[in-house]
């Protein structure tokens, strides 16, 4: 079945820039996303990409997809203390199932 | 409100007891998706309601889990025979059929002792 995968730890210091990684194996998704979800909180959609894309750009955040490797990361400019959370990695189709990564914790250091 | 809502926010049962969770999507989505969250963990789909077609049941877990919807409203989520193993947070979430992001409720926290 489909499956993503996420490095589980990233710690990263104020103001610097933060990358998360993900792999994902089901090539018909569609759309790709990161959410953030903060302790005690729900889930928040924080961007997507559209597959025929290779680079969205969104203020702080910049997602790239490598289709062809499967291989998606976000990428967060001068990370602030309230980045700290789990971000989720997700795939799937609009009006479809999603199937989610297991998170990365990020940990932002002042 | 305009969010999805979801109720209790958190319940706690004895194991062996029957449980049902609450889901109010925002009005006028046509999908209606229920995912566990188990502790530490990333989500994992349960099921899928998308209009008057037949749920997509395939993330259930065992036949202890069932869950309905009226229409385009309200689903319930039923564990029976609740199990310790079934303590998790239960996110439900809901969308347009075209619409690319799903909103998800806060949650019902279950804790089966």
């Amino acid at each position: 079945g489909e499956d993503v995968e996420q490095s589980l730890f990233l710690s990263v210091r104020e103001g610097d820039s933060s990358v998360i990684n993900c792999t994902y194996t089901d090539s018909s998704s569609t759309y790709l996303y990161w959410y953030k979800q903060e302790p005690g909180a729900g889930l928040q959609l924080l961007t997507y990409i559209f597959s025929n894309m290779d680079m969205k750009q969104d203020q702080r955040l910049t997602v790239l997809l490598n289709k062809k490797d499967k291989h998606l990361s976000l990428r967060i400019a001068d990370t602030q203390t309230g980045d700290s959370a789990i971000y989720f990695c997700a795939s799937g189709a609009a009006g479809n199932k999603l199937t989610f990564g297991g998170g990365t914790r990020v940990l932002v250091k002042p | 409100g305009a969010g999805v809502s979801q109720s209790p926010s958190n319940k706690v049962t004895e194991k062996g007891k029957d449980v049902e969770l609450r889901c109010d999507p925002i009005s006028g989505h046509t999908a209606l998706y229920w995912y566990r969250q188990r502790l530490g963990q990333g989500l994992e789909f349960l099921i899928y309601f998308q209009g008057n077609s037949a749920p997509d049941k395939s993330g259930l877990p065992s036949d202890r889990f069932s869950a309905e919807r009226t229409g385009e409203s309200v689903s319930t989520l039923t564990i029976q025979r609740t199990q310790q193993e079934d303590s998790a947070v239960y996110l439900c979430a809901s969308s347009s059929f075209t619409y690319y992001e799903q909103y998800f409720g806060p949650g019902t926290r279950l804790t089966v002792t």
